[in-house]
Formats: structure tokens, C-alpha cells, sequence
């Protein structure tokens, strides 16, 4: 298995732009989410998906959307980038939902200039 | 809010037990504890968790005390690889996510 996938690896973006960072998993797991860090932070939660056509609000959604329309794919989409969303990006994926072992991807390094 | 205080960072000697505490004070009934660790750059990685009774796997033990307002994580035998920041986080499934936050940093040393 290759667990969770995430790419592109680093991206560099101009203010205003759009881009979608993907993930995905071949664990079968039902639950997703998309996790932000930032220099010398925790994690804060942006979306998070319980299964395939069901996604939520995290604790940073703003500028940000998700799809889940199967259960390996989970992107996300920054609308029109900003400097504020500078940051470390990780996908994660759980068999039985938030409370269980989650499985983090390798992260997505995005810079908005 | 952040539900944890664990102290900033530590030191532990290669060979020597690491023992990372954390207290959870306000934590409530259906809450379970997790440990996490991040390793430079990379994704979290889970390590353990549990809600009353201590547990271990091949990485950790986690000791929770009896009032469960705190608990500790021990590495046996630190290693060089074991050089990461852990974080407590404290979850009962009810909200959507898991808090985690600023965590500790060890660093095992030669």
C-alpha cells in the first residue's frame, strides 16, 4: 500500500491565483481531512470528509473548498490564494473517523507570493 | 482552547526511557487521550491512546492517572530517531477534529 499520497510536493503561487492540492489513500478508509501548519504551530483542521459526497467545515475552512466524490480522492482547493495561506498542508485518512489512527500524508509546501 | 499543557521541549539520553508528560485537567469522561509525533518536516505519525487504563504497543506506554487529569508517554529506549515533537491531544468524538497543539520537543541525545 501506498498509504496516503499527496502532491505536488512544494508549490509557489501569486496572490490570487487558484490551484488544488490533491490526496489520496488506498486504504479504503471512509474518513479524510486536510490539515494547515504553519511555522512553529500545531495542526488546525480545514475540511474533513466522513465518507464519499459528505464534507464539513474544520476549524479554518475560509478560502478553502473540498469534494469528495469517491472514497480515495480528497482535493482541495484554494479559490484565490493569499499570503495568509503560506503554510504546510497534510491529508489524513482513518478507518473509523477522527477518534481513530489517522494516517498523515508526506505534506504539500505552498508558498503565496 | 487547548485542552493539554505539555512543557516545550525536553532532552532524554539515547539508551534512557523518555518520559513525556501532559496534563488534561478539564478532561471529561468520553474523552481518550492521543499521542502523535511529527518528525522534522514529515506527517504526524499516530503513536498511542487510551481512555482510563494504561496501555502499550510496540513503541509506547501511556500511563494515565487514576483522576485522568494527566498521563505520561514513555519511550523505553530512546533513540536518535525517537528526536521529535510529541503532541497529547485529548478527544471524545464529538467535536470534528483533534486539537493539537504546540506539543513538546525531544530531542534524544548521543
Amino acid at each position: 500500500n501506498a498509504g496516503v499520497t499527496q502532491t505536488p510536493k512544494f508549490q509557489v503561487l501569486k496572490t490570487g491565483q487558484s490551484m488544488t492540492l490533491q490526496c489520496a489513500q488506498d486504504m479504503n478508509h471512509e474518513y479524510m481531512s486536510w490539515y494547515r501548519q504553519d511555522p512553529g504551530m500545531g495542526l488546525r483542521l480545514i475540511h474533513y470528509s466522513v465518507g464519499a459526497g459528505i464534507t464539513d467545515q474544520g476549524e479554518v475552512p475560509n478560502g478553502y473548498n473540498v469534494s469528495r466524490s469517491t472514497t480515495e480522492d480528497f482535493p482541495l482547493r484554494l479559490l484565490s490564494a493569499a499570503p495568509s495561506q503560506t503554510s504546510v498542508y497534510f491529508c489524513a485518512s482513518s478507518s473509523e473517523g477522527l477518534s481513530y489512527e489517522q494516517y498523515f500524508g508526506p505534506g504539500t509546501r505552498l508558498t503565496v507570493t | 482552547d487547548a485542552k493539554t499543557t505539555q512543557p516545550p521541549s525536553m532532552d532524554c539520553a539515547e539508551g534512557r526511557a523518555a518520559n513525556l508528560p501532559c496534563n488534561h485537567s478539564t478532561i471529561s469522561g468520553n474523552e481518550y487521550v492521543y499521542w502523535y509525533r511529527q518528525i522534522h518536516s514529515q506527517g504526524p505519525q499516530y503513536i498511542i491512546h487510551g481512555l482510563k487504563n494504561n496501555e502499550t504497543n510496540e513503541m509506547a506506554s501511556l500511563i494515565i492517572t487514576e483522576d485522568r487529569k494527566s498521563s505520561t508517554l514513555i519511550l523505553p529506549h530512546a533513540t536518535l530517531r525517537d528526536t521529535a515533537v510529541y503532541y497529547c491531544i485529548v478527544y471524545g468524538g464529538s467535536q470534528g477534529n483533534l486539537i493539537f497543539g504546540k506539543g513538546t520537543k525531544l530531542s534524544v541525545k548521543p
